[in-house]
């Protein structure tokens, strides 16, 4: 299995707070993605680095910022949560682009009250 | 409106039967991947598929690319309960300059013993 670690796996907060959550690989992939996953939609794609201090957008990326400072540390943050960012979050590592296989961790299921 | 349209969303089927997912889009892609969830867990690749009319099977499963590399299906023979899941289809746009993976909403697949 590909060695990804997603923290916390749980978490419950209120609307409002910042929230900040974690991806650490130890494959060294140059390609890091933050998903979430919601019924009735599969994943979405929220922001994607493709190097370090490299990032770009995905297609639901309002109300999310992240970062990379280095190659197995991509962070999402919430600057101020709301109850619509209810939902599970995956991060994924891909060694080149998004044609190659992507390798998930166990997902950060997020509930803001 | 999905880019990629899977269905059925959901099937609940006996031990041993046979089914079909489908994966539709109006768009071309360069390239297709099939995912299994699992409740909990993050979804890890099953195949990928580049040619148009290519067809691979993996044991039980045969995945096929359309010719217009437009849509692809996922067929199950003989299903058993371990096959229970979340599949989940995923490809890049032909025309994007992006690279970024665009996944369909998710089959709900249960096999009762």
């Amino acid at each position: 299995d590909a060695g990804i670690t997603q923290s916390p796996r749980h978490k419950v907060t209120e609307t409002g707070t910042p929230v900040t959550l974690r991806c650490h690989q130890t494959e060294n992939h140059r390609y890091m993605y933050w998903y979430r996953q919601d019924p009735g939609h599969g994943l979405r794609l929220i922001h994607y680095s493709y190097g370090v201090k490299d990032t770009d957008k995905g297609e639901v990326s309002d109300g999310y910022s992240v970062s990379r400072s280095k190659t197995e540390d991509f962070l999402l943050t919430l600057e101020s949560a709301t109850s619509s960012q209810t939902s599970v979050y995956f991060c994924a590592i891909s060694e080149k682009t998004a044609h190659w296989p992507q390798h998930f961790g166990d997902g950060t299921r997020l509930s803001i009250l | 409106t999905q880019l990629l349209e899977q269905s059925p969303q959901f099937l609940s089927i006996q031990e041993g039967e046979n089914l079909t997912v489908y994966c539709n889009s109006s768009s071309v892609f360069s390239s297709l991947q099939w995912y299994r969830q699992e409740p909990g867990e993050g979804p890890v690749l099953l195949v990928t598929v580049v040619t148009g009319g290519e067809v691979k099977k993996l044991k039980r499963l045969t995945f096929q690319f359309g010719d217009a590399r437009k849509d692809s299906s996922l067929h199950i023979t003989a299903a058993q309960p371990g096959d229970t899941g979340l599949y989940l289809c995923a490809g890049v746009e032909a025309v994007s300059n992006t690279g970024k993976l665009i996944f369909g909403q998710g089959t709900t697949l249960q096999v009762k013993p």
